[in-house]
Order: structure tokens, then C-alpha cells, then sequence
């Protein structure tokens, strides 16, 4: 079974800092997906950032950036220049095929709470 | 206008009733889900449809049932809710066959069973 593992409940940045987010994943697929994706108070979900297991190069996104560490079954999120509207739950979240199902699903961690602070 | 719509967006129920939460799409996909997320434990799914024919149980589906109606309708049920179905439960939507599809979440339905 894959395990998607933030271990950071809680943290909280100043404005125009940097911050990074931990998560780890557990699989013995050799292809597959990972995504961040943000939960503001507004509790819509929105894709963040996403990167595919066999590219090398870590995915960035303006100000948002992963470090990708395959081997060690890494996948952190950067966020740079921290913004208020930063502030948002932040889930990591590992995505694939279903053996037999022809599908792609989503398996994702508990999330981390980051505060933005002024 | 939203690509993904959820309805109600509140609702407080009591054990046992029949609850439907409604979801419809316009971005035109093929495959829909279900997700419910609590407090410390992220999304987990519930269900999830390819399309209107198919029909697949995710981590949690018990009791819960779905329904296909059309490519763009897809409704979630729970047939005697009890407390512990009490949840923020999100439909998302995803194109068809790509590796690494973005899913499109609706904005959620707070559930509360009293």
C-alpha cells in the first residue's frame, strides 16, 4: 500500500521568507506521480505543483518549487518570497495506476497548516 | 461560472436520515471521484467513475453509494448517516487515459450528522 507521510502538522513563516514543507512517500512503483496541492480558508483545493517520478529535473512553478529526492522517496515544496495569501492547509499527495483498473488514484497525506505571518 | 459544483455546500442531518450530495461538472471529463476529508487525516476516497457505466469503490466506501447520472452528474448518497459521517466531502474531476491528469476539486460539502 502506498503511504503519503507529512510529518510538519504545524509551521508558520514571516512574510517574504521561505519555507519547506516536508513529505515522504512510501512505493515500489518505479513510475508514478506527486502533487502539492493548497486548501485556503476557502477550503477549495488547488494544484500547487506536480512532478512525474522519471524526470529528473525538480518541478518549479513561480515562487513554488519542489526538491524531488526519488531515492529517499522525497518530495518537499519550497515556497519563496512568502506571501499572506500563502496561508492555506498544504497536502502532498501520490497519484498511480491502479493495477487491473486502468486508472490513476490519488492517495494523499494529512496535510500541513501553514500561517503566513505578517 | 465554476467548473465543478457542489450541492448543498452546508448540511446539518440526524442519524438515520437519507442524505444526497450532488456534484456537476462542465469541464467535460470522463472520470469523477468522491472524497471525504476530516480533521488530521487529508482526503481519502470514496468513490470514483470512469464513466456513466462504471463504477469503482474507493478506501472508504462503506456506507456510502454513488450514482452516474450523465457524463456530467455524479451523486453521492449515504443511505442512514450516522455521526461519524460528519466530514467535509469533496467531488473532483479529471480528464481521461493521461498519466499525472490534474484533478479538478468542487468546493466541498460540510456534512455535520447530529
Amino acid at each position: 500500500a502506498q503511504t503519503v507521510t507529512q510529518s510538519q502538522p504545524e509551521m508558520s513563516v514571516q512574510e517574504a521568507e521561505t519555507v519547506t514543507l516536508s513529505c515522504t512517500y512510501d512505493t515500489s512503483e518505479s513510475n508514478y506521480y506527486l502533487f502539492w496541492y493548497k486548501q485556503p480558508p476557502s477550503r477549495q483545493m488547488i494544484l500547487v505543483i506536480r512532478q512525474e517520478a522519471y524526470k529528473q529535473q525538480n518541478a518549479t512553478e513561480n515562487r513554488f518549487s519542489v526538491n524531488f529526492q526519488k531515492a529517499a522517496k522525497s518530495f518537499s515544496l519550497k515556497i519563496s518570497d512568502s506571501q499572506l495569501g500563502d496561508t492555506a492547509m498544504y497536502f502532498c499527495a501520490f497519484m498511480k495506476l491502479v493495477s487491473g483498473a486502468g486508472s490513476y488514484q490519488l492517495t494523499f497525506g494529512k496535510g500541513t497548516k501553514l500561517s503566513v505571518i505578517p | 461560472d465554476a467548473d465543478v459544483t457542489q450541492t448543498p455546500r452546508n448540511r446539518i442531518t440526524k442519524t438515520g436520515k437519507r442524505i444526497m450530495l450532488e456534484c456537476s461538472q462542465t469541464k467535460g471529463h470522463d472520470r469523477m471521484y468522491w472524497y471525504r476529508q476530516d480533521p488530521g487525516l487529508g482526503l481519502r476516497l470514496i468513490y470514483y467513475s470512469f464513466d456513466v457505466k462504471d463504477i469503482n469503490k474507493g478506501e472508504i466506501s462503506d456506507g456510502y453509494s454513488v450514482s452516474r447520472q450523465a457524463q456530467a452528474k455524479f451523486s453521492l448518497s449515504l443511505e442512514s448517516a450516522i455521526p461519524n459521517q460528519t466530514a467535509l466531502y469533496f467531488c473532483a474531476t479529471s480528464d481521461s487515459g493521461l498519466a499525472g491528469d490534474e484533478q479538478f476539486f468542487g468546493p466541498g460539502t460540510r456534512l455535520t450528522v447530529l
